[in-house]
């Protein structure tokens, strides 16, 4: 089993910047997509942006391009999401997840315990 | 707007089968695998079924995956109150693609 350990919940002002990281196992990181997944209250997921570490292939929803930035460092296994300035609209929990050879190596196979953040003025 | 069509809601009585569809297109469900999750309230989302209907070790049998052409359906039998939850499917499509969850409620 892999663990996906996210950084925790933080609190911030609009217009503020912020990076959140989830850190895999290095067995595997290089290899496999790992990616970002926005719960908003009461709604479902939604898929914003995944990153091939090997090689930092990134692809990004047309919903969130623009406005975040995955990126990985394959030193530490660590993958992170980044803005450079929050909306209170962006408020949610924010999941990472990896694949894995085990469950066919493409789609979320394992995901983090998600971090909750709150951007209110 | 999601990618993949759910129902947003299903239910059925304990011991009943419940089957949730999920319908994508030919760049999703019509050329890859079909993937199912379930999310409790307050938890992250767990595997449910990959690879259309491959069950990760632990997850009980009751729970199957089938897919058709680009359509995927998760079928609950047996059901239990502790199947209460929220289902979501998912597929690759130059990216990863879910489906927008369907409530199961057990009555």
């Amino acid at each position: 089993e892999v663990q996906l350990v996210q950084s925790g919940p933080e609190v911030k002002k609009p217009g503020e910047s912020l990076k959140i990281s989830c850190k895999s196992a290095p067995d595997y990181f290089s290899r496999y997509w790992i990616g970002w997944v926005r719960q908003m209250p009461g709604k479902g997921l939604e898929w914003m942006a995944i990153i091939y570490p090997g090689d930092s292939e990134s692809k990004y929803s047309p919903s969130f391009q623009g406005r975040v930035t995955i990126s990985a460092d394959t030193s530490i296994s660590t993958a992170y999401l980044q803005w450079s300035s929050l909306r209170a609209s962006d408020t949610a929990i924010y999941y990472c997840a990896t694949s894995h050879p085990t469950f066919g190596g493409v789609m979320p196979g394992y995901w983090g315990q998600g971090a909750l953040v709150t951007v209110s003025s | 707007q999601s990618v993949l069509t759910q129902p947003p809601s299903a239910s059925g009585t304990p011991g009943q089968r419940v089957t949730i569809s999920c319908s994508g297109s030919h760049s999703n469900i019509g050329s890859h695998h079909v993937y199912w999750y379930q999310q409790f309230p307050g938890t992250a989302p767990k595997l449910l079924i990959h690879s259309d209907y491959q069950r990760p070790s632990g997850v009980p049998d009751r729970f199957s995956g089938s897919k058709s052409g680009t359509s995927a359906s998760l079928s609950i039998s047996g059901l239990r109150s502790e199947d209460e939850a929220h289902y979501y499917c998912a597929a690759w499509d130059d990216s990863w693609v879910f489906g927008g969850g369907t409530e199961l409620t057990v009555l």
